[in-house]
């Protein structure tokens, strides 16, 4: 059975602190990678995705992939209040639907 | 651009009676669609996909089904609802990995 995991947190990190977020899986063959932001009460919200070793950056945020470990991660820089949610690592191999770890909670405390 | 219409957004139901959410995708053709379900504290657990007009396969076998009447339509229905089927259901579409899911339906059952 595929498996995505995730420390379920919370995770809590000063305002203007790199807040750092893992993510295992267990299926070799995954191709996509996702992160995913959810605020409370809300649906997920696609905030990244990476598909090749290494890393990726958009503006605040850096998805790091390692395949041969099967990890990957999301960084956010200067981390802001706005930023509290939880987090959700979500993967694919292929044309299968994605499976989704359980999330990681992170606070921005000001 | 695509958009993902789902309602109701919340929705309070008693226990043995019928359930029918309804979803629609604007802006593609052909898309995957998802039924996920997120209970209290916990991940996302898949329901429901399909790839195409009366294509449906089912992840977890309960009192839930789901059907694609036409392309950019999803509906999932139940027949008597159980306390346990109390949660937030979203719908999703994907094309080329990516997912995007809809404002969510709040239920409670009753």
């Amino acid at each position: 059975q595929k498996e995505v995991e995730q420390n379920s947190g919370p995770l809590s990190v000063p305002e203007g602190a790199i807040a750092s977020l893992n993510c295992t899986y267990s299926d070799r063959g995954s191709q996509s990678f996702f992160w995913y932001r959810q605020y409370s009460g809300k649906s997920p919200e696609l905030i990244m995705s990476i598909y090749s070793n290494g890393d990726k950056e958009d503006g605040r945020f850096t998805a790091q992939l390692n395949k041969a470990s099967q990890y990957v991660s999301l960084l956010i820089r200067d981390s802001q209040p706005s930023d509290s949610a939880t987090y959700l690592c979500a993967v694919n191999g292929g044309n299968t639907p994605l499976v989704f770890g359980k999330g990681t909670r992170l606070s921005v405390i000001a | 651009s695509q958009t993902i219409h789902q309602w109701p957004a919340t929705l309070v139901q008693p226990v043995g009676s019928p359930l029918s959410l309804e979803c629609t995708v604007e802006g593609t053709s052909n898309p995957n669609l998802y039924w996920y379900r997120q209970a209290a504290g916990r991940g996302l657990q898949l329901l429901f996909y399909s790839v195409g007009i009366g294509q449906i396969s089912s992840e977890v076998p309960q009192n839930l089904s789901a059907s694609r009447p036409q392309d950019r339509q999803f509906i999932l229905s139940s027949k008597k609802l159980l306390l346990s089927d109390s949660g937030f259901y979203l719908c999703a579409w994907s094309v080329a990995a990516q997912a995007f899911f809809g404002q969510g339906t709040r239920l409670t059952v009753v």
